[in-house]
């Protein structure tokens, strides 16, 4: 059984640019979520997909945008990059059986810094 | 919101200490409460949880009771190794999200 892949692992990135992260989730999965872990911090919920729509978001601008596969894989993008972007981005996975989602499973993260 | 407090570290134990890691939390419900490790350059794995109100999670020698009277669900384990140095984070889930504490970095010395 694959786990939870992210890409890439780290990158680097200038103020104002674009950038995007992808995450594959694990077999069986059909739900992805996306936190964000500042340094020294908790991770923050960003948003979550399911069936290819946002199923909730955090308390993040619109600038922050995702997408969701029929494989369910999912992308996150954030554009006009800010210095406090510079983050670990956790993606997770977990299957929603109609009765509510069970346990999440996160992938080891892309380190994005933004200079 | 709801939300998880957890005590601030770092920890820093000898070989064979016990731990604890206080954890309590402020929600309108009745969440799912968990505990994750992070360990250096890596992801978040589970390694215990309690869906109700008295149950006990355990795993690897670690235990945590939900005890809806405290609003805590402190992370307990009689005899630490090196091998536990890690991060360590307290989580209770608001509907579809998981809402987690700052962290809390354990420190074991051989």
């Amino acid at each position: 059984e694959t786990g939870v892949t992210q890409s890439p692992t780290h990158l680097i990135k200038t103020r104002g640019q674009q950038v995007t992260l992808r995450c594959s989730s694990q077999s069986g999965h059909n739900t992805v979520s996306w936190y964000q872990q500042a340094l020294g911090q908790g991770p923050q919920f960003i948003f979550q997909y399911y069936r290819e729509e946002e199923n909730g978001r955090g308390n993040f601008p619109p600038r922050f945008s995702g997408l969701q596969f029929p494989n369910y894989s999912s992308e996150l993008n954030v554009n006009a990059l800010e210095l406090d972007d510079s983050a670990l981005y956790l993606c997770a996975s977990s299957r929603f059986d109609g009765q509510g989602h069970n346990e999440q499973f996160f992938g080891p993260g892309t380190r994005l810094t933004v200079l | 919101g709801d939300s998880v407090t957890q005590m601030e570290g770092p920890v820093t134990l000898s070989e064979e200490a016990f731990l604890t890691i206080n954890c309590t939390y402020t929600a309108t419900g009745y969440p799912s409460l968990f505990w994750y490790v992070q360990y250096p350059g890596e992801g978040l794995q589970l390694l215990l949880k309690a869906t109700k109100a008295d149950d006990k999670g355990s795993n690897k020698g670690f235990e945590a009771t939900y005890r809806k009277e405290t609003t805590s669900f402190h992370l307990e384990k009689g005899s630490v190794q090196v091998s536990d140095s890690a991060v360590y984070f307290c989580a209770l889930n608001d509907g579809n999200k998981l809402v987690f504490g700052a962290g809390t970095i354990l420190r074991v010395k051989s």
